[in-house]
């Protein structure tokens, strides 16, 4: 069976300090991968979304990256971090076959100080 | 861009009542999608619809895909306090670049014992 892990589990960082959170999905091949942000536990917002190794699609302007060095291996990163970066960071994946639900990892809480 | 608006926004019942929420878009969707989420965890897949019409049970929730394909329910019959959580409507469009899903707004449930 799938499964997907995110790490770490809860984050807490100085303002302007670098940031890299890791996302792996085991148990299927070209996976799609996302990142989401939702803030207050409410509205899931697409950041990245990835359909191959080295393809990002970013959806909002914002002050972070996602890359995709492997296959199931998806990253979020930013080089200095602001306040308005505090939340919860969801990573999912989902089939590359049209309509295939997506499904989440168990979140990165992360905290700007 | 679609959006997909969810009500109730919260509700507050009774251990044992049975629960209602929908979702309804301006434009159509192809599938559509129930989460539900824990608190500090990832929103875990219930139920997913793929025709227009269909109905579909898990347990004690029952979804339906609108006909107009527009639209979509969540039921929960005889609610127990594990179901306290928020839930998530999604749709999906065939043919969305990254098979992306666009998310509603979120109804927070409390089940009082």
């Amino acid at each position: 069976s799938q499964t997907i892990h995110q790490w770490p589990a809860t984050l807490v960082q100085p303002v302007g300090s670098p940031l890299s959170l890791e996302c792996t999905v085991e148990g299927t091949s070209n996976p799609n991968l996302y990142w989401y942000r939702q803030a207050a536990g409410r509205g899931l917002q697409l950041l990245f979304y990835s359909v191959g190794i080295g393809q990002i699609s970013s959806e909002v302007p914002q002050n972070l990256s996602a890359s995709r060095p492997q296959d199931r291996q998806f990253i979020l990163s930013s080089k200095k971090l602001l306040l308005s970066d505090s939340g919860f960071y969801l990573c999912a994946w989902s089939n590359r076959a049209s309509n295939q639900p997506q499904h989440f990892g168990d979140g990165t809480r992360l905290s700007i100080l | 861009g679609q959006q997909l608006n969810q009500s109730p926004q919260s509700m507050f019942i009774q251990e044992g009542e049975d629960v209602s929420m929908n979702c309804t878009s301006s434009s159509i969707f192809n599938t559509w999608l129930w989460y539900k989420q824990d608190p500090g965890e990832g929103p875990v897949l219930l139920i997913a619809l793929y025709k227009a019409g269909e109905l579909t049970s898990n347990g004690r929730l029952t979804a339906q895909f609108g006909i107009t394909r527009k639209d979509s329910f969540l039921n929960i019959s005889a609610s127990i306090p594990s179901d306290v959580g928020i839930y998530f409507c999604a749709g999906q469009l065939r043919g969305t670049s990254g098979s992306r899903l666009t998310f509603g707004e979120g109804t927070q449930l409390t089940v009082n014992p």
